[in-house]
């Protein structure tokens, strides 16, 4: 059974950083893509990143260019998401998926809350 | 930045059939997937490359693209089908979620 566990959300302030983890089993880890999804307080579907299957590339949405690090790995089937100078418009609970946009996201973890507030 | 609009909401009676739109710039060129989410639960795909449905998604659940307009189509609608809906492309390395709708069976 395919299993995606989000873990490391929480509070923290503006201009914090934090450390998203998604421990990933029952598939073979290294065969696919992986993306982090955020959906805000009440607001929709938010495509945050996505990282090849081998890890030689990664995409980001323009609002986290420089700001959040995405990596994955393999040894552990672990994906992580690192996020500094976090901002108030970052609050949302993050998902960790299996896919991408090309072969859809057919896994999705339960979501890791992330609150920015001082 | 590439945009995929969706209609905020549709309504559908019990049995009816549901259309749900989501239009880009060339969408049709490339591929759309779907998500069901329901309140408090992670989305879940219902088609990914146009039409594919995934295992375990009813048949009920159909999928087409062509031109600017990506649709999802749901044929004889339950109640167990109100949730929220969501389209998702790619643009070249940008990936992007349309806006969602809301789908009320009533």
């Amino acid at each position: 059974e395919v299993q995606l566990v989000e873990s490391g959300g929480g509070l923290v302030q503006p201009g914090g950083s934090l450390r998203l983890s998604c421990a990933a089993s029952g598939f073979t880890f290294g065969d696919y893509y992986m993306t982090w999804v955020r959906q805000a307080p009440g607001r929709g579907l938010e495509w945050v990143a996505t990282i090849k299957h081998d890890g030689s590339e990664r995409y980001y949405v323009d609002s986290v260019k420089g700001r959040f690090t995405l990596s994955r790995d393999h040894a552990t089937n672990s994906l992580f998401l690192h996020m500094d100078s976090l901002r108030v418009d970052d609050t949302a609970v993050y998902y960790c998926g299996r896919g991408s946009a090309a072969s859809g996201i057919d896994h999705w973890g339960h979501g890791a809350r992330v609150t920015v507030s001082s | 930045s590439y945009e995929l609009t969706q209609p905020p909401s549709v309504s559908v009676s019990p049995g009816q059939t549901a259309y749900i739109t989501c239009s880009g710039d060339e969408l049709g060129d490339k591929f759309a997937s779907w998500y069901q989410q329901k309140p408090g639960q992670s989305p879940v795909l219902v088609i990914y490359q146009d039409a594919k449905r995934p295992s375990g998604i009813p048949e009920r659940f159909s999928g087409s693209n062509s031109g600017t307009t990506a649709a999802l189509t749901i044929s004889g609608t339950q109640t167990m089908d109100e949730a929220d809906y969501y389209c998702q492309t790619w643009d070249r390395t940008t990936e992007v979620f349309g806006g969602g709708t809301k789908l009320t069976v009533l």
